[in-house]
């Protein structure tokens, strides 16, 4: 039962271009959502966060949108830029205390010159 | 720099053969979590501690096993690895266990099981 889902695994953009990577969630208990970047042969890296008291949340290129009545997220990077190619996970945490983080597959973005 | 070392980054043990996966940290951080990551899946949380506190999540196998002996260095045991159980590991720090710690990852150990 998968719970956090990306249903696109790859995406290709041109520089200067907007991405738009995409994540669903079933688990209507989730509250907190986060998505990590991945370069090959390195760890996820945390990129940006959004609980679900906002709807928009903004750092630099990368935004975060969140549609609780749709049950879906989106991370929007303007713009794009070769540095960014990478996996980008999307995450979900529910309540408060201990933060487990449910993930989803990932999307590959590749963004060419 | 503060980080998350993993090692090694590749490993290949034999059906049965009993395997450790190590981590350390630098950044005196208070969690540790392992995660296993199945090609094309996403990151599942196995175990984590809180200090020297173990919390096992419900649907992590017995076969699955963790150790901390201090605050730096983290051992996933695998006593009787399957076929199933090639995977990439990952090994996760944070400050503390709350929502708005960021978890910093390492870069991962792949295991091949033959």
């Amino acid at each position: 039962d998968q719970q956090v889902k990306q249903n696109s695994p790859s995406l290709s953009v041109q520089e200067g271009r907007i991405s738009i990577l995409n994540c669903d969630y079933t688990n209507s208990m989730f509250d907190y959502f986060l998505w990590y970047k991945k370069y090959p042969a390195e760890g996820p890296t945390f990129l940006i966060s959004i609980s679900s008291i906002k709807d928009k949340n903004e750092d630099g290129r990368f935004t975060v949108f969140l549609n609780k009545s749709a049950k879906h997220l989106s991370l929007h990077i303007v713009p794009s830029q070769p540095g960014d190619s990478a996996v980008y996970f999307c995450a979900a945490s529910a309540g408060t205390g201990f933060q487990k983080l449910v993930f989803g597959t990932g999307t590959r973005l590749l963004v060419s010159p | 720099d503060a980080m998350v070392i993993q090692n090694p980054r590749y490993q290949v043990t034999q059906f049965g053969k009993p395997v450790t996966l190590s981590c350390s940290q630098t950044l005196n951080h208070n969690v540790m979590y392992w995660y296993q990551q199945k090609s094309s899946q996403a990151p599942k949380l196995l175990f984590h501690y809180y200090d020297k506190d173990f919390n096992n999540e419900a649907d992590t196998p017995d076969n699955f096993q963790s150790r901390r002996p201090n605050t730096s260095f983290c051992f996933l045991d695998i006593r009787s690895p399957g076929l199933g159980d090639a995977a990439m590991y990952l090994c996760a720090t944070s400050r503390a266990p709350e929502r708005q710690e960021t978890q910093y990852f390492g870069p991962g150990t792949r295991l091949l099981v033959l």
